[in-house]
């Protein structure tokens, strides 16, 4: 047990629809990543948050939207969903730095599964 | 940019054998770090090891090895005497700054007992 927490575990929607997934970190954990892992994308990285500021995005559809709040829990945000966004969404967290040279340990939870039907 | 290529997609082995999981990184930093992540059927990720590019030594944690090799921008990962247990997606990673993890395409191993 990573001590990540990710809910929901399942979640199975229509085209056009939204969702909230839910990440909440390990105890101390100030940063907070989201993944997405598709079957045509792979395992790729989406989007940062360090103690409630956007750090870094990467491959992040203009769909999607996160966010971090106060009680450093997370939520990325799907709208319109496609087909296509089928996968299963990871939260990770580490300890955060404001060194950006420096590596945290990212610590994974057990992933959401989203089917877009 | 970053780059990780896992060029086995799929690796099949009778249970006792070794086995060489293949990652070829590119990125033009100078301090990076190098990972391996198992990824069982269950679906959730394992961390099985990190790297800095500072420390070439190469690694051994019970049947697992790693072997890093700057001069060909290699982080091999072997698991000796495979068990059905190792079957699994592998995946390999690279981390520069901010910390986000560029995977690879990962390798799926089958241990056939």
């Amino acid at each position: 047990d990573s001590g990540v927490t990710q809910t929901p575990k399942h979640l199975i929607t229509a085209t056009g629809q939204r969702v909230t997934l839910r990440c909440s970190p390990r105890s101390g954990d100030l940063s907070v990543y989201w993944y997405q892992q598709s079957l045509d994308q792979g395992l790729q990285f989406l989007i940062q948050y360090y103690n409630g500021e956007e750090r870094a995005k990467g491959n992040i559809l203009e769909r999607f939207s996160a966010q971090q709040f106060p009680d450093l829990h997370s939520e990325l945000n799907l709208s319109s969903l496609e087909l296509g966004d089928s996968a299963l969404y990871f939260c990770a967290s580490s300890v955060g730095t404001l060194d950006l040279k420096s590596y945290n340990e990212q610590f994974f939870g057990p992933g959401t599964r989203l089917t877009v039907l | 940019a970053q780059k990780v290529t896992q060029a086995q997609t799929e690796i099949s082995v009778v249970e006792k054998e070794d086995v060489t999981l293949d990652c070829v990184y590119e990125t033009r930093d100078t301090t990076y770090y190098l990972f391996w992540y198992k990824q069982p059927p269950s679906g959730e990720l394992v961390f099985l090891i990190r790297r800095n590019s500072f420390d070439e030594q190469n690694e051994i944690s019970g049947r697992y090895s790693w072997n890093f090799q700057k001069s060909t921008s290699s982080f091999n990962f072997t698991i000796t005497a495979s068990q059905v247990v190792d079957s699994a997606v592998y995946f390999c990673a690279l981390s520069t700054g901010a910390n986000n993890l560029f995977f690879g395409t990962g390798t799926r191993l089958t241990v056939i007992p």
